[in-house]
């Protein structure tokens, strides 16, 4: 079975510094990853995702992530935070359920607190 | 295009109360799905559907109840509302060709006392 591990529930950072925010993964077959974004009352959005190819993929708001399939990671990165970084993230890995359908399963979410 | 929406944004029920949530989408998606997101849980799959007439359940489907009569529209129904049902909602919606490239909508937070 699939699941998604975020290793921190909770990461405060000062603006301007970097981040990275860490997912790993379990699965025994070809995996689909993905990172969405959640700001404060709204759904989530997607940032990126890894699908193939290129290991280092990159997303919008100048987040990248790369896949490591070795170490069954796919961690998030931006070099500069900014203020209206803070949300919460979740890293999703997606699986085939019954009927064919592509479901994704999600981590617990890691909240992103930029401060000034 | 409004993308995916829903209704209620916001709703409080006592224990045993039924209502509806609304969830529709104007971007002519096939599939549709319900999430139901508890802090340190992410999101978990309650319900989804492949096409209008098609539904089936996710990983945590009881207690709720879903039917698709149009492409548009897929509500999720509460019959008994209990405390453990507290939870923010989502609605997501995709083209059956772009499994990948799932909207969500803005979310419904319930609260069952």
């Amino acid at each position: 079975a699939q699941s998604v591990t975020q290793l921190d529930s909770q990461v405060p950072v000062f603006e301007e510094a970097p981040v990275e925010l860490r997912c790993n993964y379990s699965s025994s077959v070809s995996v689909y990853l993905f990172w969405y974004v959640q700001y404060p009352n709204q759904g989530l959005q997607l940032l990126l995702k890894y699908l193939s190819g290129s290991t280092l993929v990159k997303g919008i708001n100048g987040f990248e992530a790369e896949f490591n399939k070795s170490q069954t990671s796919f961690h998030l990165r931006k070099p500069s935070v900014h203020i209206s970084d803070t949300a919460e993230y979740f890293c999703a890995v997606s699986r085939m359920f019954s009927g064919g359908y592509n479901k994704l399963i999600f981590g617990a979410g890691t909240r992103l607190a930029v401060h000034p | 295009n409004a993308g995916v929406t829903q209704t209620p944004k916001f709703q409080v029920l006592k224990t045993g109360q039924s209502m509806t949530l609304q969830c529709a989408q104007d971007m002519n998606h096939e599939y549709m799905s319900w999430y139901r997101q508890d802090p340190g849980m992410g999101l978990r799959l309650i319900h989804y559907s492949v096409g209008a007439g098609i539904t089936d359940q996710g990983e945590v489907p009881n207690g709720y109840n879903v039917s698709r009569s149009t492409t548009e529209d897929f509500p999720l129904r509460l019959l008994s509302a209990a405390p453990s049902q507290t939870s923010v909602y989502f609605c997501a919606s995709r083209l059956a060709q772009a499994p990948y490239e799932q909207y969500f909508g803005p979310g419904t937070r319930l609260t069952v006392t």
